[in-house]
């Protein structure tokens, strides 16, 4: 089945101690990308890549680091979550410019 | 940059109404998708809808590009068609999303 997976999908954690969501898509897309969405604002991008080894920032990125190793994985990091990280965060690849496929949704407590 | 309304912000109905969503958008797009939130959170795509009419079982969509909008039609709404209708237009590398329609559908 094509999918986006993304891992863990809820997680309650503290201030300043460094996590990973991870993001795997099984369809060979090159364009994955991360968005999170918060009340009031909506969903907004925080990384996207082009390809392997091809990333670039999107409206919101303080905070946080991908990396694009391999085609079919692409996690977000944050070295030093704060409350205001708080948020349902989603990854999302595409082939360009075709449509987008999200995943299940990540929900993130920082205490 | 480019603007996504969508209207209207809530919409109540009884299980069996129509509905049309509307999504208007600032400057051409090349593409546009329909999403449903559900109540658990998860985006489901809809629609990958550039231009023309496309339709779904009860669910159609139609993108007139010239004239800046989209349509979303519900018909013989279900309970299950609860939750947050999003449009999303693509520009450069990301996608800019309205801020949606919270739909109700009452038994």
């Amino acid at each position: 089945e094509a999918q986006v997976t993304q891992n863990p999908r809820y997680l309650i954690t503290v201030t300043g101690k460094k996590l990973t969501v991870t993001c795997s898509q099984n369809m060979n897309h090159e364009y994955m990308s991360w968005y999170r969405q918060d009340p009031g604002l909506g969903l907004r991008q925080i990384y996207y890549s082009m390809n392997v080894e091809a990333t670039d920032k999107g409206d919101v990125p303080e905070g946080y680091k991908v990396s694009r190793k391999e085609k079919r994985n692409f996690p977000l990091i944050l070295e030093s979550p704060s409350p205001n990280q708080t948020s349902l965060y989603f990854c999302a690849s595409s082939t360009s410019g075709e449509t987008q496929y999200f995943g299940p949704g990540t929900r993130l407590l920082v205490l | 940059g480019i603007q996504v309304e969508q209207s209207p912000p809530d919409l109540i109905l009884q299980e069996g109404a129509n509905s049309t969503l509307r999504c208007n958008f600032s400057d051409s797009v090349n593409n546009l998708q329909w999403f449903h939130q559900n109540p658990w959170g998860q985006l489901i795509n809809l629609f990958y809808i550039p231009s023309g009419t496309k339709q779904n079982g009860r669910l159609s969509a139609t993108t007139v590009a010239t004239e800046r909008y989209s349509l979303l039609y519900i018909s013989s709404s279900q309970t299950t068609d609860s939750g947050v209708y999003f449009c999303a237009v693509h520009r450069r590398r990301a996608l800019t999303f309205g801020s949606g329609t919270r739909l109700q559908v009452q038994p």
